[in-house]
């Protein structure tokens, strides 16, 4: 099945330690995006990927790593830098096309111990 | 700058017709989507407008005016697997990601 898989679903970090999640999708989507989830905030853009080997900053990127080595892979690093790291975390990818809608993995939800 | 607005929460009644809207004001437009999501699961995807006009696909309905920079979203026939967030997302210039709205929490009551 085509899809796009995010591990683990639950994270839990201790205070000072850097944690990786994962995003890989098998739909041969060009593009791969990270949001982070909070309460009453809506989606925010964390950085996104529209190529292999690049990526961008989105509006909340402090405190955060990415890297894109593979079209099917977009992991996000939060590293000790980002102060209150507790959210839900969402993966998209989409094809390139404007008209192309984002689909999205099932989420992390990260907490700090 | 960019700023999508949708009312935060709304009550409706099974069986009930619901219009859910969302203002926008983007430095570009290439489309506005609509997403449903159930608490804590992943957003998924229900309609794409470009062009001004209502877009039916089944219970759901939505349509577009560029130049009020509106949406709305229509539902019908509610039932009470509808209860969740509907989250109003604008694509500005270019291929750039979209732009969330906070979402509006539905509650289908019986």
């Amino acid at each position: 099945d085509g899809g796009i898989t995010q591990s683990p679903k639950y994270l839990f970090r201790k205070e000072g330690q850097n944690v990786t999640l994962s995003c890989e999708q098998n739909l041969n989507h060009d593009a791969m995006y990270w949001y982070r989830q909070d309460p009453g905030q809506g989606l925010r853009l964390i950085y996104y990927s529209q190529i292999v080997n690049d990526f961008q900053k989105g509006d909340i990127a402090e405190g955060y790593s990415v890297s894109r080595e593979k079209k099917e892979s977009f992991p996000l690093t939060v590293t000790s830098a980002q102060k209150n790291p507790t959210a839900f975390y969402l993966c998209a990818s989409s094809f390139r096309e404007i008209h192309q809608p984002q689909h999205f993995g099932d989420g992390t939800r990260l907490s700090i111990l | 700058g960019q700023n999508i607005d949708q009312p935060t929460e709304m009550t409706a009644t099974e069986g009930a017709i619901v219009q859910i809207n969302c203002t926008y004001q983007t430095s570009g437009f290439n489309g506005l989507f609509w997403y449903q999501q159930h608490a804590g699961e992943a957003p998924t995807f229900l309609s794409y407008n470009v062009l001004d006009g209502l877009e039916e696909k089944g219970r759901f309905s939505s349509f577009l005016s560029r130049s009020k920079g509106y949406s709305y979203l229509l539902l019908k026939e509610l039932q009470m697997k509808d209860s969740a967030s509907y989250l109003c997302a604008v694509r500005g210039s270019g291929n750039t990601p979209l732009v969330f709205g906070k979402g509006t929490r539905l509650s289908v009551i019986a």
